[in-house]
């Protein structure tokens, strides 16, 4: 199993360009997130998604589109960066609720400029 | 936003020191989760604590869930460099959603040989 894979690693973006950051799964678990980590702030839930067909918003949504069309796949889009979206974006993925372990991808660094 | 105090932030400790770090809470967690993250990586799950009062070791760390369901600990003993890093508490909240983790803002350490 490759676990959750993240792509790409590194983005510069200009302010205004939009950009899908891609997170898949290879576990079959039902739950993915995204989650961005900046400076002190710890991670920061953006994005879930619970099933395929089923999103919700998380603490920091704003800015931030995502979908869940398959089981494997959980993209977040940014239409039109800012300098305020710079920051290091992780996905993760379980299974069983409230006693399952988040797995964590490798991470996408992201610089707006 | 955020619910859980970390602390500390930070700790620089000589190679073969104990360490302890906490996190505390409002309110009341089901699921206690301690997650590593190593430089340019994701976090990765080094302690889950299901009930309250459960002690769970895993080599050199060892985590606890309060009793009151509003804290947990994690000590590290004998540490070494590779024990450097951010590590971060997390939990599900009774009552929350299924699958929301909430996470502390972590504590850095650094070990000196």
């Amino acid at each position: 199993n490759a676990g959750v894979t993240q792509t790409p690693k590194f983005q510069v973006l200009k302010t205004g360009q939009s950009m899908t950051l891609q997170c898949a799964q290879d576990m079959n678990h039902e739950y993915m997130s995204w989650y961005r980590q900046d400076p002190g702030m710890g991670l920061r839930l953006i994005h879930y998604s619970v099933g395929a067909g089923i999103t919700d918003q998380g603490e920091v949504p704003n800015g931030y589109n995502v979908s869940r069309s398959t089981t494997e796949d959980f993209p977040l889009r940014l239409l039109s960066a800012a300098p305020s979206q710079t920051s290091v974006y992780f996905c993760a993925s379980s299974s069983s609720g409230q006693t399952g372990t988040q797995y964590f991808g490798p991470g996408t660094r992201l610089l707006v400029l | 936003g955020q619910q859980l105090n970390q602390s500390p932030q930070s700790m620089f400790i000589q190679e073969g020191e104990d360490v302890s770090m906490n996190c505390t809470s409002s309110s009341i967690f089901n699921t206690w989760l301690w997650y590593k993250q190593d430089p340019g990586e994701g976090p990765v799950l080094l302690i889950a604590l299901y009930k309250a009062g459960e002690l769970t070791s895993n080599g050199r760390l060892t985590a606890q869930f309060g009793i009151t369901r509003k804290d947990s600990f994690l000590n590290i003993s004998a540490s070494i460099p590779s024990d450097v890093g951010i590590y971060f508490c997390a939990g599900y909240l009774s009552g929350g959603s299924n699958y929301k983790l909430t996470f502390g803002k972590g504590t850095l350490l650094t070990v000196n040989p």
